[in-house]
Order: structure tokens, then sequence, then C-alpha cells
């Protein structure tokens, strides 16, 4: 079975552009989870997919959005880039109807740098 | 506040010698704990997770972790060391928060082997 995948890999946007990143889960896996990387905050959870509607919310302010398609690969789209979102977007999916309570699979990651 | 913390940023061990990487946690109510580990320039990795019964869990890799109520911590362990175990571990604990639950990551331990 292929693994998570992301893309792009490596990302540069400049302030106030706007991006949006790609995860396919692994086939079969209907939960899609996202996360934020960086030195300073560490590892933050941002929003969880399962059947195409978000089921859990991160702290994170509304520029932060996503969506999930029918066949579980999920999107997220960040507005208004500012240079603290300088970070390495990390996704999970999970083959379980509740994603966290079981393993999480996770992609490589998409690396975003902001300047 | 629910949480989980590692007080160790960093961890050096000789190759063959027993590793420990430390996690303590604060929650209301019954722990799911977890580990992850990192290696460069990849996502995480599941190692093992705690939900219940014994508390002495096996996961992969030659990994256990040790789960003490009283003590409330969930120590990562390893009888002897690799220098391929030479990573970031996570430890990560599942937030119940009022119609949401969600996975709180730990700043990671980089733990080094020395050959």
């Amino acid at each position: 079975k292929a693994g998570v995948t992301q893309t792009p890999r490596y990302l540069i946007k400049t302030r106030g552009q706007q991006v949006t990143l790609s995860c396919s889960p692994i086939s079969g896996h209907r939960s899609v989870s996202w996360y934020q990387q960086t030195p300073g905050q560490g590892l933050q959870f941002l929003f969880e997919y399962f059947s195409e509607t978000q089921r859990n919310k991160g702290n994170f302010p509304g520029r932060f959005s996503g969506r999930q398609f029918s066949n579980s690969r999920s999107e997220m789209n960040v507005s208004t880039l500012e240079l603290g979102d300088s970070a390495l977007y990390l996704c999970a999916s999970s083959g379980s109807g509740t994603s966290v309570f079981n393993e999480q699979f996770f992609g490589p990651g998409t690396r975003l740098t902001v300047l | 506040a629910q949480s989980v913390a590692q007080p160790e940023d960093q961890v050096n061990v000789a190759e063959g010698n027993p590793l420990t990487v430390k996690c303590t946690y604060s929650v209301s109510g019954n722990p799911y704990l977890f580990w992850y580990v990192q290696y460069p320039n990849r996502g995480l990795q599941f190692l093992l997770k705690y939900i219940t019964g014994d508390n002495l869990v096996k996961g992969s890799y030659g990994f256990e972790a040790e789960f003490n109520k009283s003590q409330t911590s969930f120590h990562l362990k390893k009888p002897s060391a690799l220098v391929s175990d030479s990573a970031l571990y996570f430890c990560a604990l599942v937030r119940h928060q009022t119609g949401a639950n969600n996975l709180f990551f730990g700043t990671g331990t980089r733990l080094t082997v020395i050959p």
C-alpha cells in the first residue's frame, strides 16, 4: 500500500499570498488530520476531516481552512500568509472512525517558507 | 490543563546501552497516550499507545513504554540502543474538549545514540 503523500514538498511564498497544500491518504483511510510543526511551537493540531466533514479543529485563526473530497483526499488552505506561518505542515491519515485514539500514518510534510 | 511534558530536550546514550525517554502527563479522566518518532526529513511514525490494560506497552522496533498512574508518567524504553534509533521522539496525549478530541504533542526529545 502506498503511504500518505503530500504535495508539494517545498513551497516558498511571500507575505499576503495564499497557499493550498494537498494530501492523499492511504487507500481506504477516511480520516485526515493536519498538523503544523515549528521549532518554537512544536507540533500543533490544525483540524481533522472525516467523510468530507470537519470533525475537530485546533486553535488556529480562520485564515487556516481545509476540505476533504469524496475520495478522501484533503486540501489545506492558508490565506493572507504571515511570516509566522513558515512551518512544516504534516498530514496524517487513519483507517478508523476516531483517528485520535488510533495509529495515525503521517506523510513527509510540506515545508512552507513565507518571505 | 490537559498536556504532556518531555523534560529533556536531548538524550545521549551509548550504543548497546538501555535508553529511556521521559514523558509526564496531566489529564482529567483516563489518559490516552502515544509515542511517535520522527526521522530526519520524514513524517512521524507511530511507535506505541496506551489506552487501557497492561501498564507495560510493547511497540515497534523493540520499544516499550511503562505507564505509571501514581507518577503520571509514560516513559519510553528500549533495552539496547541502536545507532539507527537516533531521531526525534514525541509523546502525545488525546486531549478531550467539548465536542472534539485532538492529539496534543510534547515538545520532543532528540535521542542520539553514540557508536
